[in-house]
């Protein structure tokens, strides 16, 4: 079985500096991870994700995500972030490969850009 | 455009009242999902379905019910048994397992 820790329930920053999301992972497996983004009272929308190979993913508006085996870990990062970036931001596991359809997601984290 | 659409936006349930929320798909996926959102949480699955005609429990199923008679729809009902139905509820699709899910609108529940 798989679990996901975000270790920040919100994190506020100003705008244009850089952000950093936190994810850990745990599982006996290989997994896939991804990251979604939620806009208020909207669904979620996938950012990135990493499937195999280059462990650096970039994804959609500027953002990439590290995967680290070794501190099982999926940061998201974004060097320069904008006030329409603030929205709530969850990373999701699943098992790379067994036949389950279950994405597990984290309890999310709020980004909220100031001016 | 493709794309998930849920309905209605917002619902309101009277007390030993079932209610149906509807989430239909144009993307021509075999997989559909139903998540319950509630604030801190994060998703957590109440049921899922592989293609038509067969659905399976996610980890919290007790009172809720969904069918899956076309590949485009899958509605879920919030039965007078689910004695906390006050949530955001988000349906999903992908091809498959593994597969990118691509989410709704969602739908608010409310209770009188």
């Amino acid at each position: 079985a798989q679990s996901v820790t975000q270790l920040d329930s919100q994190v506020p920053v100003f705008e244009e500096a850089p952000v950093e999301l936190r994810c850990n992972y745990s599982s006996s497996v290989s997994v896939y991870l991804f990251w979604y983004v939620q806009y208020p009272n909207q669904g979620l929308q996938l950012l990135l994700k990493y499937l195999s190979g280059s462990t650096l993913v970039k994804g959609i508006n500027g953002f990439e995500a590290e995967f680290n085996k070794s501190q099982t870990s999926f940061h998201l990062r974004k060097p320069s972030v904008h006030i329409s970036d603030t929205a709530e931001y969850f990373c999701a596991v699943s098992g790379a490969f067994d036949s389950s359809y279950k994405l597990i997601f984290g309890s999310g984290t709020r980004l909220l850009v100031r001016p | 455009d493709g794309g998930i659409t849920q309905s209605p936006k917002y619902l309101f349930r009277k007390e030993g009242q079932n209610v149906t929320l509807s989430c239909e798909q144009n993307l021509n996926h075999d997989a559909m999902y139903w998540y319950r959102q509630d604030p801190g949480q994060g998703l957590r699955l109440i049921y899922y379905s592989q293609i038509v005609n067969d659905f399976q429990k996610g980890d919290i199923a007790e009172g809720y019910s969904v069918s899956r008679e076309k590949k485009e729809s899958f509605p879920l009902t919030v039965t007078s048994a689910q004695k906390n139905p006050t949530a955001f509820y988000l349906c999903a699709s992908s091809r498959g397992p593994k597969e990118t899910q691509y989410f709704g609108p969602g739908t608010r529940l409310l209770v009188l």
